[in-house]
């Protein structure tokens, strides 16, 4: 159960959009809908932005979206803000009630 | 509100055992698989394993079987995760999380317990 590869980093201005990628296999991405993304600020806990590939919990700006293609899930993130510069995880069934997280992308806002 | 209440920071030494918690509320915690994940300084989420505290079915990682237990007493509410000897590289942030009731993601998460682990 190899963890899920992301950018180590990325990077946009204010105003833009940015994505982020997150590629696993056909065991764990690429079998399941359940592919989740979460953000971390440094000391906290982590947040959940998007869960079963694209859908956002109550109270996430509808400046985050998720997606998949084949093994590789997307979070995007447009109209950047100061305040999305984060650690940002994604996450994945890899069945038999096992999950696996990626390596973490840490988003600057320029 | 639903909340999930971990305990304090932990400062071990190699060797020892430890049992840290995870207390829910708000929620109906029979109903809700609870997580284990790990931050080791620095680094990434690692996922640990999980319970179904209605009926303890527990899970885990490959990468943790056998180096931590994890368990839950559903009559307070509360999930562990335990070592039984720790090591120096067992030094980490741990966090709990709760699964929805559908079990494919974590909506709520712990405070985080920070273990220590030094000589």
């Amino acid at each position: 159960q190899s963890a899920l590869t992301q950018p180590r980093s990325v990077s946009g201005s204010p105003g833009q959009s940015v994505t982020i990628s997150c590629t696993g296999a056909s065991s764990d991405v690429g079998g399941y809908n359940y592919v989740s993304w979460y953000q971390q600020y440094p000391g906290k806990a982590p947040k959940l932005m998007i869960y079963d590939v694209s859908k956002r919990p109550s109270g996430v700006p509808d400046r985050f979206s998720g997606s998949k293609s084949g093994n590789t899930a997307s979070l995007t993130i447009s109209g950047l803000q100061a305040e999305d510069e984060a650690d940002y995880y994604c996450c994945s069934y890899a069945g038999s009630y096992t999950w696996v997280f990626g390596g973490g992308t840490k988003l600057t806002v320029l | 509100e639903v909340q999930l209440v971990q305990s304090g920071a932990e400062v071990k030494k190699p060797g020892e055992s430890l049992k840290i918690s995870c207390k829910g509320s708000g929620y109906s915690f029979t109903s809700c698989w609870i997580g284990w994940v790990r931050q080791m300084p620095g680094k990434g989420l690692e996922w640990m394993g999980i319970i179904y505290p209605d009926d303890s079915d527990t899970r885990y990682s490959p990468s943790f079987q056998g180096q931590v237990t994890i368990s839950a007493d559903k009559s307070i509410s509360t999930a562990y995760l335990q070592w039984s000897s720790l090591k120096a590289s067992d030094t980490a942030m741990y966090f709990c999380a709760k699964s929805d009731s559908s079990g494919t993601y974590y909506d709520y998460w712990g405070q985080g317990t920070l273990v220590t682990v030094s000589s």
